[in-house]
């Protein structure tokens, strides 16, 4: 099954401690992003991977790291986690050649940071 | 910047009402459109998209979705709800970005409500 895959689902951590989200797809797919979600604000992408090694910065990428290693794998680092990130991650990806931008959504990532 | 928007926040509406979820945007090139919804606890779903011809695209669940592109755009609609279609609709926007890759761009989201 074609599938965009996100661990962990919930995750209630503290102020500082680092922590991975990881994502993988099973689609073969080049690009790869990962965005947040909060409440009034629709979904802002912090970022992107267009394949494997390039990676680039979304809209909010402050306080966020990701790398590219594998094409099927883009993980998420929160290295010094604050409460103002708390929020609700998805991981996302598409083809690039040919493609209309079509996302495939992981089940998402609900952070909680005290 | 391009951008999104989508007019109503939140909408409850009757079982049996017809709906109309407004989308805008701002970019006078070539995009194509899309709507995702997310029902309660679960990831955005692919609703409907354009890419070119028919303005009046089709969708999954009796959703359907009307270009206008000289008012900017995307209006989504469906002549009678359900309560199952609880859910949140985002609108979004993919436009040409420098790296050669169309990035999507979404709406803040209408949150909707049926309600028996």
């Amino acid at each position: 099954e074609a599938q965009v895959t996100q661990n962990p689902r919930y995750l209630i951590t503290v102020t500082g401690k680092k922590l991975t989200v990881t994502c993988s797809q099973n689609m073969n797919h080049e690009y790869m992003s990962w965005y947040r979600q909060d409440p009034g604000l629709g979904l802002r992408q912090i970022y992107y991977s267009m394949n494997v090694e390039v990676t680039d910065k979304g809209d909010v990428p402050e306080g966020y790291k990701v790398s590219r290693k594998e094409k099927r794998n883009f993980p998420l680092i929160l290295e010094s986690p604050s409460p103002n990130q708390t929020s609700l991650y998805f991981c996302a990806s598409s083809l690039v050649s040919g493609s209309s931008g079509e996302l495939f959504f992981g089940e998402g990532s609900r952070l909680t940071v005290l | 910047a391009q951008s999104v928007s989508q007019h109503n926040h939140h909408v409850i509406l009757s079982e049996a009402a017809s709906l109309e979820l407004g989308c805008n945007y701002s970019y006078g090139g070539t995009v194509n459109l899309f709507w995702y919804v997310q029902y309660p606890g679960q990831h955005l779903q692919l609703l409907l998209k354009y890419f070119s011809g028919d303005p009046l695209v089709k969708g999954i669940k009796g959703f359907e979705a009307e270009f206008i592109k000289s008012k900017f755009s995307f209006n989504l609609r469906k002549p009678s709800v359900q309560w199952s279609d609880t859910a949140e609709y985002f609108c979004a926007v993919n436009a040409p970005f420098s790296g050669g890759y169309n990035k999507l761009i979404f709406g803040a989201g209408t949150r909707l409500a049926v309600h028996p």
